[in-house]
This record gives structure tokens, C-alpha cells and sequence, in this order.
């Protein structure tokens, strides 16, 4: 049964600063994503990583997959308070031709001033 | 979302009752997702549709039955044996071909 675990689950963040969320997952898999929920409402995707060694950024958000540790990185740069949401990773499971999504319990972010 | 409509937004139910949760898309998308996100945590998958007439039970289907007669349909009905169904429940559409999910806006269930 594939698991994915996030940590930290809750990080307060100051503004101007750089953090890390890590997304470790426990059986094989190539395909991973980012999604963004903020309170109440539902998810948006923020990055999809295709290959071992992918990296994807957009603004302050930079995203990184290592297939052979299992491990995908969320790197925040200089936090701003409009990045205050919870971020999910999901890895891609197939089966068949069905592809399933599996989550992680998601990270908590807050950024203070 | 975009294209994915859940209603309602808010769904009160009195312990016992079933209730049925809708999700229309018109992203011509074939396959569609039902998950549910309990406060604090992930999303979990109860069932899920690759095309019209089929379907397959997700991780926590129990309590749980849903129906995919046209494509662009998916309700899920809570039924009385589901012991704790308050939860947001978030419906997901995805082409074929691709891993890509779109997220419907969500329903808010609360048992009374």
C-alpha cells in the first residue's frame, strides 16, 4: 500500500525567509503533484513532476522530484503572506489504465509578518 | 474547478437519511473521482469511474455507492451505513491519457 508522508505538517513562517516541505512516498512511482487549498475551498494545482530529477518553478514555489529516494521538495523563497494555504503532494498510482492519486496529509503554512 | 459544478455547497442530513452529493462536468474529461477530506488531512479516495457504466471502489468505500450513467455525471449517495459522514467531499475529473486532476468547488456535508 503506497503511503505518502509530508512534514512538517504546520510551519509558521516570516516573511522574507526560505522554507522546505517534504514529500517522502513508500513504493515506486515516476509521477508526482503539488496542490494548493486554502481554507474552505479546493484544490489547485500548482506543479506536476513527469521525471526523476524534474524541477518546476513558478514565482517564489519551486518544486523538485527525486524518484530513487522517493522524495519530492517544496522550496519557498523569501515568503510572502499570500503564500498561506495548505499544500498537498500526490503521487500517481496506475492500475490498469486507471490513475489514482494518492495524498499526503499536507503542510500547514503560515507566513507572519 | 471551472467547468466542474458540485451542489449544494452545504448539505445538512439527519442520522439515518441517505443523501446524494452531485457532480456534473463539461470538460468532456472520461474519467471522474469522488474523495473525501476529513479536518486536518488528506484527501482519501472512495470510488472512481474511468467510463460510462463503470466503476471501481477507491480506498474507503464502504457506506459509499455511486452511479456513471452519462459521461458527464457522477452523484455519489451517502447512505445510512457510512457511521461518520460529515466531511467535504471534493469530485475530481481527469482525460485519459493524462494524470492531471481538475477539482470540483465541494460539498460540505454535516450530519446532524
Amino acid at each position: 500500500e503506497l503511503k505518502v508522508e509530508q512534514n512538517p505538517l504546520f510551519l509558521s513562517m516570516q516573511e522574507g525567509k526560505n522554507y522546505t516541505i517534504y514529500c517522502n512516498y513508500s513504493t515506486t512511482s515516476d509521477r508526482l503533484y503539488w496542490y494548493r487549498q486554502d481554507p474552505g475551498k479546493s484544490l489547485e494545482s500548482l506543479f506536476v513532476l513527469l521525471s526523476n530529477g524534474a524541477v518546476k518553478q513558478e514565482g517564489r514555489l519551486m518544486a523538485s522530484l527525486d524518484t530513487k529516494a522517493r522524495l519530492s521538495t517544496l522550496h519557498i523563497t523569501a515568503a510572502v503572506h499570500d503564500l498561506s494555504a495548505t499544500y498537498f503532494c500526490a503521487v500517481v498510482q496506475l492500475a490498469g489504465t486507471a490513475s489514482k492519486l494518492t495524498f499526503g496529509t499536507g503542510t500547514r503554512l503560515q507566513v507572519t509578518l | 474547478d471551472g467547468g466542474i459544478t458540485q451542489s449544494p455547497k452545504y448539505l445538512f442530513r439527519k442520522e439515518g437519511q441517505n443523501v446524494t452529493l452531485s457532480c456534473e462536468q463539461n470538460l468532456n474529461h472520461d474519467a471522474m473521482y469522488w474523495y473525501r477530506q476529513d479536518p486536518g488531512q488528506g484527501l482519501r479516495l472512495i470510488y472512481y469511474s474511468q467510463i460510462v457504466n463503470d466503476f471501481q471502489k477507491g480506498d474507503i468505500a464502504e457506506g459509499y455507492s455511486v452511479s456513471r450513467e452519462k459521461k458527464e455525471s457522477f452523484p455519489l449517495t451517502v447512505t445510512s451505513a457510512q457511521k461518520n459522514p460529515t466531511a467535504f467531499y471534493l469530485c475530481a475529473t481527469r482525460q485519459v491519457g493524462t494524470d492531471t486532476q481538475y477539482f470540483g468547488p465541494g460539498t460540505r456535508l454535516t450530519v446532524l
